[in-house]
């Protein structure tokens, strides 16, 4: 089973600020199977980000994925305040599902 | 537009059961494959199963694996999770997601609450 390691644990910024969120596989993710949701408090999750760099519909463009392979990462390039929650990453398919335990962001 | 809607969810002491439901509109049910995903106070998001869209392949995390079983109704657009031998650690908030490759659209949820 392939284990997703996100980093850092949390992320404190000021709005105008650019977030970088890390993930880490275990082992190559087939086809870069990678997708990023956030997710706010009393909320479902919200797809950012799959296929590790293509923006979901309805995803501002201050979020971009990138990575291939073990690595990717999720840049938010000017943080606004409605930024705030928790993003996770997952592998998806084509016979494994998983997530990584997710990186808190809090705006200063 | 698309929605999912889970229900079903309670307070249920342990070693009891509970069956989940997800209804879901606004789109073909029978062509996604449709997945369980919970997630534990205090805790990240966590799989749990999926059901193609026919229905004949099945897969489980190995946490619930012989005690939950996932089946759909194509025929009522729903999408069921028994949860049988119930545990204290299977407390979460239990969704429901459309799979088109990656989740497209979610539920908000149901609370389950494993406690004696």
């Amino acid at each position: 089973e392939t284990v997703l390691t996100q980093f850092p644990d949390t992320l404190s910024l000021s709005p105008g600020e650019r977030a970088t969120l890390s993930c880490r596989a275990s082992q190559t993710i087939p086809g870069n199977y990678l997708a990023w949701y956030q997710q706010k408090p009393g909320q479902a999750p919200w797809l950012l980000s799959y296929a590790a760099s293509t923006r979901a519909t309805g995803a501002p463009e201050r979020f971009s994925g990138s990575g291939s392979g073990t690595d990717f990462t999720l840049t938010i390039s000017r943080l606004e305040p409605e930024d705030f929650g928790v993003y996770y990453c997952q592998q998806y398919g084509p016979s494994t599902w998983t997530f990584g335990q997710g990186t808190k962001v809090e705006i200063k | 537009q698309v929605q999912l809607m889970e229900s079903g969810g309670g307070v249920v002491q342990p070693g009891r059961s509970l069956r989940l439901s997800c209804a879901a509109s606004g789109f073909t049910f029978s062509t996604y494959g449709i997945h369980w995903v919970r997630r534990a106070p205090g805790k990240g998001l966590e799989w749990v199963a999926v059901i193609w869209p026919d229905g004949n392949i099945k897969y489980y995390a190995d946490s619930v694996k012989g005690r939950f079983i996932i089946s759909r109704d194509n025929s009522k657009n729903t999408l069921y999770l028994q949860m049988n031998n119930l545990r204290v650690e299977d407390t979460a908030l239990y969704y429901c997601a459309r799979a088109s490759g990656p989740y497209d659209y979610w539920g908000q949820g149901t609370l389950v609450t494993v406690s004696s």
